[in-house]
């Protein structure tokens, strides 16, 4: 089995401030994926990446950056972020690149900005 | 664009009751897409509970059924006999082509079981 680690658990910011989350994964999965989750909401993709160094934008990628340097991480950032934002950010993985296979998450980023 | 709606929670249900959630879907791009149901459990992480990737199939697992309906466009989560183990929250989610461009999710339905 494998494991997907985010790292930090919990992020506190100011507003403007760029911050950033990480997520390994040690499946030697191909895809990676961000999802953000509102109180209330489901789960909204921001960014994927089907391979190293590869990004495709999600419904909800303005405001965010994303990098995939190595196939086993992929970075998060809040290029501003905004005052009274609270979410929680889950990183996922899945083997290959069909939209069939499962998604492996991690245990999440809960966000809140100040 | 893709949407998925699902029974709003929270629901509440007693120790061997029967459970239904219901999801309906609606898929722009391909006729017939994946459909998968996740689950969280209390103090853990998003995983798999069933998918079906075949319309008309079935899906099952931890006693948990879903069919794939493509005429009336749903994938209604049931179990006959829920336990309190079962306290969850459960999404529903579509993958609407072949190729992975993310999944779509229903907002969650909050199931509690109660002995």
């Amino acid at each position: 089995g494998g494991i997907i680690t985010q790292t930090p658990k919990f992020l506190i910011g100011q507003e403007g401030q760029k911050l950033t989350l990480k997520c390994q994964q040690n499946f030697n999965h191909d895809t990676m994926y961000w999802y953000r989750q509102d109180s209330g909401k489901g789960l909204r993709l921001i960014y994927y990446s089907i391979t190293e160094n590869d990004l495709q934008k999600g419904d909800l990628s303005e405001g965010y950056d994303a990098s995939r340097e190595k196939k086993s991480s992929f970075s998060l950032t809040v290029t501003s972020a905004q005052k009274n934002e609270m979410a929680v950010f889950l990183c996922a993985s899945s083997q290959g690149l069909r939209s069939a296979e499962t998604l492996y998450f991690g245990s999440g980023t809960r966000l809140t900005v100040l | 664009g893709d949407s998925v709606t699902q029974t709003e929670g929270p629901v509440t249900v007693s120790e061997s009751e029967s459970l239904i959630i219901n999801c309906t879907y609606s898929a722009t791009s391909i006729a017939y897409p994946n459909l998968f149901w996740y689950v969280r459990y209390p103090g853990e992480g998003l995983q798999l509970l069933l998918k079906v990737i075949t319309a008309g199939q079935k899906g099952s697992s931890r006693g948990f059924e879903a069919t794939y309906n493509k005429e009336t466009t749903s994938f209604h989560l049931q179990k006959a006999s829920v336990q309190e183990s079962d306290s969850a929250v459960y999404y529903c989610a579509l993958g609407d082509q072949d190729y992975a461009q993310g999944l779509t999710f229903g907002l969650g339905t909050r199931v509690s079981v109660f002995p």
